[in-house]
Order: structure tokens, then sequence, then C-alpha cells
């Protein structure tokens, strides 16, 4: 089975901290995501990575920035946590070709900036 | 660009009833079509997918869906709903060519004993 792991389920942080969220696939997949789920907003992209040390933007890079030094290895940054960056983040992964379809979850992280 | 509307946020039917969740979306191209499933505080999981073939297509837990080309939908449908069918269900498309997904909203499914 597929398993992608996330650092944490629940995160508490004050404004302007610097926050890292780590996810952690063991299917040797080339692509990574990260997303964040509102309620009424669905699933919106935020970085995805389809190798090391590569990244691209997806719809709402705005106050993140990731990392990828490791293909299993995909890590949110923010850089000065914001109220409005309160929010669950799901990281995912994929392979390439035919194995490119199926994105596999992590369980998400839930973040509160206070 | 690509998108995706889910024009429900919820859905209610009784148990023992078929159940429907709509879904259109718009893609340049051939599009390739997901629903999941995600259940309270877990991660989202993979239901059924189109790429092509056969309009109709099944996947997990007895759901199907059905490609509509001309109508550009893509409804999940079961015939007889559980109630342990309660969950959130995301509809998502993607271009051919590209690897990344725009999702829907999402409907909440609720099924009554």
């Amino acid at each position: 089975d597929v398993k992608v792991t996330q650092s944490s389920r629940y995160l508490v942080k004050r404004t302007g901290e610097k926050v890292f969220l780590e996810c952690v696939q063991d299917m040797d997949h080339e692509n990574m995501f990260w997303y964040r789920q509102d309620p009424g907003l669905g699933l919106r992209l935020i970085y995805f990575s389809y190798d090391v040390k590569m990244k691209e933007k997806g719809d709402i890079p705005e106050g993140y920035s990731v990392s990828r030094e490791k293909k299993e290895r995909f890590s949110l940054i923010l850089e000065s946590a914001s109220t409005n960056q309160t929010s669950m983040y799901l990281c995912a992964s994929s392979g390439t070709g035919l194995r490119s379809y199926e994105q596999y979850f992590g369980p998400g992280t839930r973040l509160t900036v206070t | 660009a690509q998108s995706v509307a889910q024009p429900e946020d919820q859905v209610n039917v009784a148990e023992g009833n078929p159940l429907t969740v709509k879904c259109t979306y718009s893609v340049s191209g051939n599009p390739y079509l997901f629903w999941y499933v995600q259940y309270p505080n877990r991660g989202l999981q993979f239901l059924l997918k189109y790429i092509t073939g056969d309009n109709l297509v099944k996947g997990s837990y007895g759901f199907e869906a059905e490609f509509n080309k001309s109508q550009t939908s893509f409804h999940l449908k079961k015939p007889s709903a559980l109630v342990s069918d309660s969950a959130l269900y995301f509809c998502a498309v993607r271009a051919s060519g590209y690897s990344t997904l725009t999702f829907g909203k999402g409907t909440m499914l609720l099924v009554s004993p």
C-alpha cells in the first residue's frame, strides 16, 4: 500500500512564525503536491514538484515556499505565518505515465495560526 | 484553464435509495476525470477515474460514474446508498498532457438510516 505521511496532524503557531510542514511518501513517486483545503473552496494547489529540486507554482503560491531535497520528501514552508493561512494542508504524490492518474493523499495537517 | 463545478453543497438520501452527486467540468482537449472521497478527519481516497473508453466507469465501494461529453458531466452514482457512504465527495479534472488536478468545491453526502 502506498503511504503518504505528514509530520503533524494538528499544529498551532503564532503570527510571524516560520512553519515547516513535512511530507514523506514511500512509493518512489516522482510527483508530489501540496494543497490547502478550506470549506466551500475545495482543494487548491499551492505548489508541486515533478523531480528532486524541481518545483512549480500552483494556483495559490503566495506566502508559501517548498523544498524537495530528496525524492521521498516534500516540505511546505510558511516564511511568516499569518492568520489567513489557518487551514487544512494536504500532501499528495503520484507516479509518471500510467502511474500518474491516481494521486495518493496524506491524512492532512490542520494548521491554526493565532 | 480547467475548472470543475459541483452544484450541490449537500445531498441527502435515505439508506437503500439510489444516489447521484453531480459534477460538470471545463477543460481544453480530452479530459481525465476523477472522484475522490474524504471521510471525517482523513485524507482523500481515490474512488474512480475516466481516462478513455467506456463512458460508464466502476470504482470502489460500489460507486460508478458516467462520462457525458456533450453535457461535459461526470456524475457519481450508486444504486443503493449506505449510511457509511456519508462523506465529502470531490470531483477533479485534468487535461491530457498535464499532471495537476483541479478539484471542485466538494459535495457533502448524508445518508440517513
